[in-house]
């Protein structure tokens, strides 16, 4: 529900391994986001995107990538470089007034 | 950038008493200020929001307040209910820019 779909749910990686987060929205908006969440820190953007093949890095896009070649969807990629990527990522879209952010239900990378 | 800072970090109130958290933000360009509600397990979502020509907003038992001078604002829950326990957010912005986030409010109401 809610239109926004990120897979999986969980993921569980090794340590220097490359890994990709999905996230796919059915509400036709231009603009998506990816915010981490730590316990006691909130809600912090890693990057976002305000239209197609654009993207804008947020406070701690270190160690990330994203593409947006599609509007429905944008992926993110943790890489090898990301010092402490064990979090929960939510990924998030609104329309073009950027009003209301419609978040998924998060994925929870745990990285060993 | 924007810098949010949310307090307190946790917070816990009797069924039936208010409930306030305050934030405060750094950008004086901010004209826009959303509060969202994350149960546990699940997305946030916005219960409500409020822009820099609005110094009130009220829905139900929640309202927003805006003081653009001191550069803060707070919600207030009346009447708090056992389902109201939840994290809360605030989040600010300018213009077209991504919200910045403070950094979250556990409440937690005893029935």
């Amino acid at each position: 529900d809610g239109g926004i779909t990120q897979s999986p749910k969980y993921l569980f990686r090794k340590e220097g391994q490359n890994v990709t987060l999905s996230c796919e929205q059915n509400l036709n908006h231009d603009a998506m986001y990816w915010y981490r969440q730590d316990p006691g820190q909130g809600l912090r953007l890693i990057y976002y995107s305000q239209i197609v093949n654009d993207f804008q890095k947020g406070d701690i896009a270190e160690g990330y990538s994203v593409s947006r070649e599609k509007k429905e969807s944008f992926p993110l990629t943790v890489t090898s470089a990301q010092k402490n990527p064990t979090a929960f990522y939510l990924c998030a879209s609104s329309d073009g007034k950027g009003i209301t952010l419609h978040f998924g239900n998060g994925t929870r990378l745990t990285v060993t | 950038g924007e810098n949010v800072e949310q307090h307190p970090s946790t917070l816990s109130v009797q069924e039936g008493d208010s409930a306030v958290i305050k934030c405060t933000y750094s950008d004086s360009a901010s004209n826009y200020f959303p509060w969202y509600k994350q149960e546990l397990g699940k997305r946030p979502q916005l219960i409500i929001d409020i822009r820099s020509n609005v110094g009130e907003k009220k829905d139900q038992r929640i309202a927003v307040t805006l003081n653009k001078t001191a550069k803060h604002f707070s919600l207030h829950i009346t009447e708090t209910q056992p389902e109201d326990s939840a994290v809360y957010f605030c989040a600010a912005r300018e213009g077209r820019r991504a919200l910045t986030f403070g950094s979250g409010t556990r409440l937690q109401v005893q029935p």
